[in-house]
């Protein structure tokens, strides 16, 4: 799987959009964007995925850039529940193979009051 | 609650004792997936079961660890002869065929005095 890179922390207030980046240049064309976000002591939670186009949810917004090699993750109006580690993990698809889940460190999100 | 449970929730043990972990996926998920999770890191990938197979371990699963899922089911995950290194929480996680997203339990934190 694509290595992916993210901040390790971002600040945010609340009411206001967050937008998270996330940089995989080694993406292949076989490749989905995946996100999670794990707030404190819980498993992780998916939020969204996307292969090219951009994506919605009642959670979250997917942008993905033409060359696929970054994107980012949009909470509208970030509250102090999204604050939370949020992972980025470029994969397979599942359908491909029992396609484990590479975490990396991950952007720690801070929503302030 | 995402559906997966796992028992127990908090693990104390002394070095050198045996330790067995139990994970109840979501009921229609023939996906099961195990991860470990050191303070401040992101999760590792364990091992990998679809149906009752286990198809893929990790490296990190040394020859003291052993996971089982004999119905397809449950599964467990044992350590034998803990070592303080072995203290991290495990998580599991479970997933369909049709779906692209693996849903988590809350994870046993496992402590090794």
């Amino acid at each position: 799987d694509a290595k992916t890179t993210q901040p390790p922390s971002m600040d945010c207030a609340e009411g206001r959009a967050a937008n998270l980046p996330c940089n995989h240049s080694t993406i292949s064309g076989n490749e989905y964007v995946y996100w999670y976000r794990q707030i404190h002591s819980q498993g992780p939670q998916y939020i969204i995925h996307g292969l090219k186009n951009n994506e919605t949810n009642e959670m979250a917004s997917l942008i993905i850039t033409e060359d696929r090699k970054s994107s980012t993750l949009i909470l509208p109006h970030a509250t102090l529940r999204d604050t939370a580690v949020y992972y980025c993990i470029v994969r397979v698809a599942v359908e491909t193979s029992g396609s484990r889940l590479t975490f990396g460190e991950g952007t720690q999100l801070t929503v302030n009051p | 609650d995402t559906g997966v449970s796992q028992d127990p929730r908090h693990k104390i043990t002394k070095r050198g004792q045996n330790v067995t972990f139990r994970c109840d996926p979501i009921s229609e998920h023939n996906r099961l997936y195990w991860y470990r999770q050191t303070l401040g890191q992101g999760p590792e990938f364990l091992t990998y079961f679809q149906n009752e197979a286990q198809l893929e371990k990790s490296r990190l699963l040394s020859d003291r660890f052993s996971a089982e899922r004999p119905k397809g089911s449950f599964s467990t995950l044992e350590i034998q002869r803990t070592e303080q290194g072995d203290s991290a929480m495990y998580l599991c996680a479970s997933s369909s065929d049709y779906y692209n997203e693996q849903f988590f339990g809350p994870g046993t934190r496992l402590t090794v005095l």
